[in-house]
């Protein structure tokens, strides 16, 4: 079984500043890695997915993560966040070849101005 | 546009009323997965269709049933609605299983009175 742990609940930051939230995941098998995102009442939108290759992925909105299997971690990064990137975002594993995403508690980035 | 649509967005029942929820795709994707998603919490996975096979998640309460009609439309039928049931429920499709994005609906808001 997966599990995933988003080590943040909250993360404040001001406009324009860098932004990481941290995602770790535990598997005894290997995995694919997903960031999704969700505004306020509306469905989960993927931000990028890891699958295999490069460990640094780059997704829309200018949000790129980096896979780190020694470490399990599968980290968010923003160099320069907006007001409109205020949303939760989830971290989310799946096992290759599998049919369930298993979802991380969500991590709520709120930028202020 | 091609996309997942729920229905209705907001719901209200009544404790023990029996509700349905609804979600449709344009998508034609095989697979179609139900969400339960309780404030401030992860999705969690209820059960899902790969094409017509219906597989249920083993702590999904009996109370949650599904159906499948055809490719285009899926129903999340909840037979006897208690207060623990309120929640956000969102659709999602994949084209297949796997590494393959899941796409999710609005999603729609239960009220349990």
């Amino acid at each position: 079984a997966q599990s995933v742990t988003q080590l943040d609940s909250q993360v404040p930051v001001f406009e324009e500043a860098p932004v990481e939230l941290r995602c770790n995941y535990s598997s005894s098998v290997s995995v694919y890695l997903f960031w999704y995102v969700q505004y306020p009442n509306q469905g989960l939108q993927l931000l990028l997915k890891y699958l295999s290759g490069s460990t640094l992925v780059k997704g829309i909105n200018g949000f790129e993560a980096e896979f780190n299997k020694s470490q399990t971690s599968f980290h968010l990064r923003k160099p320069s966040v907006h007001i409109s990137d205020t949303a939760e975002y989830f971290c989310a594993v799946s096992e290759i070849y599998g049919n369930k995403l298993v979802f991380g508690a969500g991590t709520i980035l709120r930028v202020k101005s | 546009d091609a996309m997942v649509i729920q229905n209705p967005r907001y719901q209200v029942t009544q404790f023990g009323k029996p509700v349905t929820l609804s979600c449709s795709q344009t998508l034609n994707h095989n697979v179609m997965y139900w969400y339960q998603q309780k404030s401030s919490q992860a999705p969690k996975l209820l059960f899902h269709y790969y094409d017509k096979d219906f597989n249920n998640e083993a702590d999904t309460p009996d109370n949650f049933q599904s159906r499948r009609p055809n490719t285009s439309f899926c129903f999340l039928d909840i037979r006897s609605p208690g207060l623990g049931d309120a929640a956000m429920y969102l659709c999602a499709t994949s084209r297949d299983v796997g590494a393959n994005e899941q796409f999710f609906g609005p999603g729609t808001r239960l009220t349990v009175l």
